[in-house]
C-alpha cells in the first residue's frame, strides 16, 4: 500500500498568514493527489482534487501543487474559517490512503 | 442537491456484526463509485472500502479485510457496509462518500460526504 506522509503535524498561524502544507507519496502517484478541510464535528470536504485543481465552490485562495511524489497546499491570507484540520489522499490506486492530517489553529 | 444519510451505528460487542446503510439521493446513484471512511475518536481518515459504480469491483483496506463487505442495492439507491467480527480498534465514525467522478473505475476523490455514523465496539 502507497503510505502518506504530512509535515507539519500541526502549525500555530495568524490571520492573514500565508501557510503551506507538505503530502509526501512513499511512492510515485502521478498527480493522484486530493486535499481535504475538516472541522471539528464535521464531514471532510473536498478542497484541491488531481493534485492541483479547484472544487467548484472552494475559495481561490487554495492552490495545490506538486506532482510524483511531493505535494503542497497553500493557503494565502488565512481566513478565520481557515482554522481546521487539512488531509492529503492518493487516488492513485487502491487502496486510497490518506495522510496523517495537519492541524492550522491560532 | 447531494445528500448522503448514513444509519446503522451504535454500541456492540467484540465479535459481534453490525450493518451500516447510506441511503443516497440527488444524483445518479447508479452512475458514481462509493466510499466508506472512517474516523477512531481524535484521530485521522482512515480509507476502509470502496465499490465501483457499476458494482464489479471491492476494494478494502488491510484492516478490514476479510471482515468488511461493502455493497450497494441501485433499486435502492443504498450503499452498505456489513462488518463482521468486531474489534474494539474499529471504534470510530463511518462515513459514506461520493466518488467524484462519474461511470469512473478506481480510486478517487470524495466530493460528496454524509455526516457519518458511530460505532462503538465494546464489551
Amino acid at each position: 500500500d502507497i503510505q502518506m506522509t504530512q509535515s507539519p503535524s500541526s502549525l500555530s498561524a495568524s490571520v492573514g498568514d500565508r501557510v503551506t502544507i507538505t503530502c509526501r507519496a512513499s511512492q510515485s502517484i502521478s498527480g493522484y493527489l486530493n486535499w481535504y478541510q475538516q472541522k471539528p464535528g464535521k464531514a471532510p470536504n473536498l478542497l484541491i482534487y488531481a493534485g492541483s485543481r479547484l472544487q467548484t465552490g472552494v475559495p481561490s485562495r487554495f492552490s495545490g501543487g506538486g506532482s510524483g511524489t511531493d505535494f503542497t497546499l497553500t493557503i494565502d491570507s488565512l481566513q478565520p474559517e481557515d482554522f481546521a484540520t487539512y488531509y492529503c489522499q492518493q487516488s492513485y490506486t487502491t487502496p486510497s490512503t490518506f495522510g496523517p492530517g495537519t492541524k492550522v489553529d491560532f | 442537491q447531494v445528500q448522503l444519510v448514513e444509519s446503522g451505528g451504535g454500541v456492540v460487542q467484540p465479535g459481534k456484526s453490525l450493518r451500516l446503510s447510506c441511503a443516497a439521493s440527488g444524483f445518479t446513484f447508479v452512475s458514481y463509485g462509493m466510499d466508506w471512511v472512517r474516523q477512531a475518536p481524535g484521530k485521522g481518515l482512515e480509507w476502509v472500502a470502496g465499490i465501483w459504480y457499476d458494482g464489479s469491483n471491492e476494494n478494502y483496506a488491510d484492516s478490514v479485510k476479510g471482515r468488511f463487505t461493502v455493497s450497494r442495492d441501485d433499486s435502492k439507491n443504498t450503499l452498505y457496509l456489513q462488518m463482521n467480527s468486531l474489534r474494539v480498534e474499529d471504534t470510530a465514525v463511518y462515513y459514506c462518500a461520493r466518488v467524484s467522478r462519474a461511470r469512473f473505475y478506481g480510486a478517487g476523490s470524495l466530493g460528496y460526504w454524509g455526516q457519518g455514523t458511530l460505532v462503538t465496539v465494546s464489551s
